[in-house]
């Protein structure tokens, strides 16, 4: 089955830097890719998702890139805020019938 | 907007238990999942299904079974509740009709066995 990597596991970054997020999957077959962020106390929340035709998406401050070769996809988040602050999970799905998740990263903004 | 709800949000059982967690989607949603959380394990695939009366075994289904009888509602049922199935439980679902795949969760339920 499908191995899910995801490093690293916390990451603290001053208000304003850069924060990235990197996850290796070992199902070629694999063909979504779905980040969510999960805030103290509720639910995992879909923040951004790409699909294995696309290399690169973007949402305001938020980007995913894959690299269908290498078997890696990674979350970049830029001029990063307090809110910001959460867990954030990778995960790899073949068709939706099957998710596979990383082990999640704690990431700290520090104002 | 979808919505997923879970029956109890914090629950105290004793070993030996048998204990029902409900999960209950209004999106018309054929795939739903059951979930675990754990520090450092992140998140755990128990069962999930993918049709009314179907379920398929996920990454840890021991002890554990579910039920599915109506589209809209997945049971996760500890037939005897033991102290290594305290957890955080979290259940999703998603539509395999649509070309988005996006799993939706439920609040979660946070499940302590003494």
């Amino acid at each position: 089955g499908e191995n899910v990597e995801q490093h690293p596991s916390t990451l603290s970054v001053q208000e304003g830097d850069s924060a990235v997020i990197k996850c290796t999957y070992s199902d070629s077959a694999s063909n979504y890719f779905p980040w969510y962020k999960q805030e103290l106390g509720k639910r995992p929340q879909l923040i951004i998702d790409i699909r294995s035709n696309v290399g690169e998406k973007k949402d305001q401050r938020i980007a995913v890139t894959l690299n269908k070769t290498a078997k890696h996809f990674s979350l970049h988040i830029t001029e990063t805020q307090p809110e910001d602050s959460a867990v954030y999970f990778c995960a790899a799905s073949y068709s939706g019938n099957q998710f596979y998740f990383g082990t999640g990263t704690s990431l700290t903004v520090i104002p | 907007d979808v919505k997923v709800t879970q029956s109890s949000r914090y629950l105290v059982k004793r070993t030996g238990e048998k204990v029902f967690l409900e999960c209950v989607q209004d999106m018309d949603h054929e795939n739903m999942f059951w979930y675990r959380q754990d520090p450092g394990l992140g998140l755990r695939l128990i069962y999930f299904s993918y049709d009314v009366k179907m379920k398929e075994k996920g990454d840890i289904p021991e002890g554990y079974s579910v039920s599915r009888e109506k589209k809209e509602r997945f049971s996760l049922i500890l037939e005897s509740a033991s102290t290594n199935q305290t957890s955080m439980y979290l259940c999703a679902s998603s539509s395999s009709r649509l070309y988005t795949d996006t799993q939706y969760f439920g609040p979660g339920t946070r499940l302590t066995v003494l």
